[in-house]
């Protein structure tokens, strides 16, 4: 049972456009969301993150968007930059008891910036 | 600060052997978890380990365990390989300041686990 769900493998974008990456989740008791980058070899790297009291969150050119009522987040990323070139992945978190929060990932979307 | 670091970055072992990692968290971070992934299943949580005790526990099998120094440094052991445990094992650390503020976890490059 997939939790945490990125229904997109890869997406292609132009230089300078809008990059959008698309999640969805089931368990309502997730409070906290996070995207990670990933390249190759290496690991994840964090990149935003929103809890579940708000609905949006900023970090110079990646905005998160929180939908509570339909399970939903998505990553925008203005404007695409090569570099940005990655497997994005979603991250959901809850408690589970004594202060531990164990990340629930989607399957990650492969980001292809094209200059 | 340095980043969390993994040793060795690669490895191949044969079926039937048993395989340590090692993870340093970044310092001053006293929550080290262990994530396995792979093409098919993805990033998959592990164990969580803080202040030398096993915290959370995801849903894999007994053979593999880990454990957590006073340093808060952790190792995982895998015992009796199996080819499906050929896999990228990531290790993330993070504050776990107590305060029950979700922290953001920051991982480590991976050990690369060749079963053959």
């Amino acid at each position: 049972d997939q939790q945490v769900k990125q229904n997109s493998p890869s997406l292609s974008v132009q230089e300078g456009r809008i990059s959008i990456l698309n999640c969805d989740y089931t368990n309502s008791m997730f409070d906290y969301f996070l995207w990670y980058k990933k390249y190759p070899a290496e690991g994840p790297t964090f990149l935003i993150s929103i809890s579940s009291i708000k609905d949006k969150n900023e970090d110079g050119r990646f905005t998160v968007f929180l939908n509570k009522s339909a399970k939903h987040l998505s990553l925008h990323i203005v404007p695409s930059q090569p570099g940005d070139s990655a497997v994005y992945f979603c991250a959901a978190s809850k408690s589970s008891g004594a202060g531990s929060y164990q990340l629930t990932f989607g399957k990650g979307t492969k980001l292809s910036v094209i200059p | 600060k340095a980043g969390v670091t993994q040793t060795p970055r690669y490895l191949i072992k044969t079926r039937g052997q048993q395989v340590t990692l090692s993870c340093s968290p970044i310092s001053g971070h006293r929550s080290v978890s262990w994530y396995q992934q792979t093409p098919g299943q993805g990033l998959q949580f592990l164990f969580e380990y803080f202040s030398e005790t096993q915290r959370n526990k995801g849903n894999f099998p007994g053979r593999f365990s880990g454990r957590q120094f006073s340093n808060s440094r952790s190792e995982m052991n895998v015992s009796t390989l199996e080819l499906g445990d050929s896999a990228l094992y990531l290790c993330a650390s993070s504050e776990s300041r107590g305060d029950g503020a979700h922290n953001e976890q920051f991982f480590g490059p991976g050990t690369r686990l060749t079963v053959l």
